[in-house]
């Protein structure tokens, strides 16, 4: 069965700070990645798609690489602003269906 | 295009009541997911449809829990009777294809059953 897990769980960072949010998954037999973003109340907004083709994606300030070999998956935020503060979630793709991971909750401060 | 509309937003209800969560998807999208989010377990898929016909619904908790998908443009998610573990948020998504294409969620509907 899938595990995903993302590390850390919390993270609480200054301003202008590159961050990096960890995912790993136990089986590499994966399609695609999603990241996610969720804020309090909200629903979940997309935020990158990796191919199981490609290896990284880009849009902005935000950077989603992909390792099926090690299992892996990080999304870079660079120069954070208190506006990026929300739980952001990483998703696997099993066939149609999206396996989440458990989230990391961003606080960016002034 | 308005994107995934989920109704209500907010149920309260008593132990034993039916609830009837309604999802309109995105106009031409094919797939149709239904989400349940706990704090304890997370974000788990309950079942999907692809062209209105349901494809997998093993994460259907159990049998008080049941999904239609009558037309393209709308789906209901039913629990009869509903118990207190059922609180949680549920959300709805839509995409236009499979794995290829990025899945478009709903607000959600937060459910507490008292």
């Amino acid at each position: 069965k899938q595990e995903v897990t993302q590390i850390p769980a919390a993270l609480s960072v200054p301003e202008g700070e590159n961050l990096v949010l960890n995912c790993s998954f136990t089986d590499s037999a994966i399609y695609n990645l999603q990241w996610f973003r969720q804020d309090p109340g909200k629903g979940l907004t997309s935020l990158l798609l990796i191919q199981s083709s490609q290896r990284e994606q880009t849009s902005g300030r935000l950077n989603a690489s992909l390792d099926k070999s090690s299992g892996r998956s990080t999304l870079y935020i660079a120069a954070s602003q208190p506006g990026d503060s929300a739980t952001y979630l990483c998703a696997f793709y099993n066939t149609d269906k999206l396996i989440f991971g458990t989230g990391t909750r961003l606080q960016v401060f002034p | 295009d308005a994107g995934v509309i989920q109704s209500p937003r907010h149920e309260v209800t008593e132990m034993g009541q039916e609830v009837t969560l309604r999802c309109k998807p995105i106009s031409g999208h094919d797939y149709l997911f239904w989400y349940r989010q706990t704090m304890m377990r997370g974000l788990e898929l309950l079942i999907y449809f692809n062209n209105n016909v349901p494809i997998d619904d093993s994460g259907m908790p159990e049998d008080r829990f049941s999904a239609k998908m009558p037309n393209a443009s709308f789906s209901t998610l039913k629990i009869q009777p509903s118990e207190p573990r059922d609180s949680a948020v549920y959300f709805c998504a839509s995409s236009p294809s499979g794995t290829s294409h990025i899945q478009y969620f709903g607000a959600g509907t937060r459910l507490s059953v008292l």
